[in-house]
C-alpha cells in the first residue's frame, strides 16, 4: 500500500513556466515532508522540506505548499529550467527513531528550451 | 561533505548466487538504510540500521538480510539472487543529532540478475 501518492507520472514543461507536483498522504501522524531531487545517475538528495506548523515554505524559485486539512503537499518549481530536469520524490516521515522515510513514486520532469 | 559510497555502480549476477552489496559513509551517522528504486515503484524500503549490530525490518525484507558490524558499513545480501530482485538499490544514512533528519544518498548499484 503505497503511504504517499505522487502525480503526475511525468510532465514537460516550457522553460521558464511553472512545473507543479501533487503529493497526498493518509497518515495523520506524518510531520515531516521532504522533497527529494534525483538526476540520472545519481542518488535522490534532498531539495526543501516542510513541517506542518506552517502552510508554505520558499527556498529560491522552489515552494513547497501544504495543506494539512487536505492531506495534501505539492512542489511549484516557478520559472522552470533545463537544468530542472530531474526525477523528483515526494516523501513523509514522523520524526521519531530513524525517521523512516514513505516516498511517492517519482515525477519525471523535463524542461524544454 | 557527507559522503556515502556504494561498493558497485553495476552489477551483474546469476540466479541462485549470493550477492553482496556495500555501504560506507564518513560522516559517523546512526543510522543507515538500504532503498530499492524501481520504476513507477519509487523508493521503497528494505532494511534498516540504527546502530551498530541493530536491524528493522522495511517495507519489503523478504528475499534480503543485511549486515552492520561497524557504524560506517551497512551490507545488503541476497541469500539467493532471483531475477525479480534486478533493480537498483540505493543506500542512505542520516544523523539524530540534528534538526534535518535529512538522508544522505549513495549513487546507487544497478543489479541484474540474469
Amino acid at each position: 500500500q503505497q503511504q504517499v501518492k505522487q502525480s503526475p507520472q511525468s510532465l514537460i514543461v516550457q522553460k521558464g513556466g511553472i512545473s507543479i507536483i501533487n503529493c497526498a498522504y493518509e497518515n495523520t501522524a506524518f510531520d515531516y515532508f521532504p522533497w527529494y531531487q534525483q538526476f540520472p545517475g545519481k542518488g535522490p538528495a534532498l531539495l526543501i522540506a516542510i513541517r506542518p506548523d506552517v502552510s508554505e515554505k520558499k527556498e529560491g524559485r522552489f515552494t513547497i505548499s501544504f495543506n494539512k486539512s487536505a492531506k495534501q503537499f505539492s512542489l511549484h518549481i516557478m520559472d522552470s529550467q533545463p537544468g530542472d530536469s530531474a526525477t523528483y520524490f515526494c516523501a513523509a516521515s514522523i520524526e521519531t527513531g530513524a525517521n523512516n522515510l514513505f516516498f511517492g513514486t517519482g515525477t519525471r520532469l523535463t524542461v524544454i528550451p | 561533505d557527507v559522503k556515502v559510497t556504494q561498493s558497485s555502480r553495476y552489477l551483474v549476477k546469476r540466479t541462485g548466487e549470493k550477492v553482496f552489496l556495500e555501504c560506507v559513509q564518513d560522516m559517523d551517522h546512526e543510522n543507515m538504510f538500504w532503498y530499492r528504486q524501481d520504476p513507477g515503484l519509487g523508493l521503497r524500503l528494505i532494511y534498516f540500521s540504527y546502530d551498530v549490530k541493530m536491524k528493522e525490518k522495511g517495507d519489503i525484507p523478504e528475499g534480503y538480510s543485511v549486515s552492520r558490524e561497524k557504524k560506517e558499513r551497512f551490507s545488503l545480501i541476497l541469500e539467493s539472487a532471483s531475477t525479480n530482485q534486478t533493480s537498483m538499490y540505493l543506500c542512505a544514512s542520516n544523523t539524530r543529532k540534528t534538526f534535518s533528519y535529512e538522508q544522505y544518498f549513495g549513487p546507487g548499484t544497478r543489479l541484474t540478475v540474469t
